[in-house]
């Protein structure tokens, strides 16, 4: 079946530019999440996402990050006035909830390149 | 707060050979633990979970970890490996203050050489 899937695969912008990344999560998960791939720092957790809540934010790492979903299905993760150690690959995985709440299965990820 | 560490950031070993990817973990609760796997240019891969049921648990291609909680230790193993094992491994905690985010390892590359 459908994975979680993410959009654009690969993204290069300006330095200041705002930047708009999708995440189309297994259909009928509840639970979505995002994550960072960076060299040198591993794989962070940004934001998680209960239907169309954010129960927890606390991974964001600036003001500029924010992230919304809608209709308990789509998240688009928005990064303003980007900076260069933005660049990084952002993953989002979706899970089932429930009894199964914690497997999460992951997108092949969004490359950011900010110039 | 939850944490991993992977003992070792590269491990070599040739084809049909014991694997060993070592992980400690630190956690104020029981609790869920789990290996993924990532091959180049590809996306992560679930190879086994433990949430407190059996201590010895068996994944995918013919991975298995064992949970010793007087260890505080969840190493990766596999009896004999495959070239097609090369990729970076995670070792990985559920966060349960984080609505059961997941918080990685830096993760350990394997290398297999024929």
């Amino acid at each position: 079946g459908a994975g979680v899937s993410q959009s654009p695969s690969n993204k290069v912008t300006e330095k200041g530019k705002d930047v708009e990344l999708r995440c189309d999560p297994i259909s009928g998960h509840t639970a979505l999440y995002w994550y960072r791939q960076s060299l040198g720092q591993g794989l962070e957790f940004l934001i998680y996402f209960q239907g169309n809540s954010a129960p927890d934010k606390s991974g964001l790492p600036s003001d500029r990050f924010s992230a919304e979903r809608t209709g308990g299905s789509v998240s688009t993760l928005t990064i303003q006035r980007t900076q260069q150690e933005d660049s990084a690959v952002y993953l989002c995985a979706s899970s089932p909830g429930g009894a199964e709440l914690y497997e999460q299965y992951f997108g092949p990820g969004t490359r950011l390149t900010v110039t | 707060a939850q944490s991993v560490t992977q003992l070792d950031s590269h491990v070599s070993v040739s084809e049909g050979t014991p694997v060993l990817l070592r992980c400690n973990y630190s956690s104020s609760y029981s609790p869920s633990l789990f290996w993924y796997v990532q091959h180049p240019n590809k996306g992560l891969q679930l190879l086994l979970k433990y949430t407190s049921a059996a201590t010895l648990v068996k994944g995918i291609n013919g991975f298995e970890a064992e949970f010793k909680k007087s260890e505080t230790s969840f190493h990766l193993t596999k009896p004999s490996a495959h070239m097609s094992d090369a990729a970076e491994y995670f070792c990985v905690v559920s966060d349960y203050q984080a609505g059961t985010a997941l918080i990685f390892g830096k993760g350990t590359t394997l290398s297999v050489s024929s």
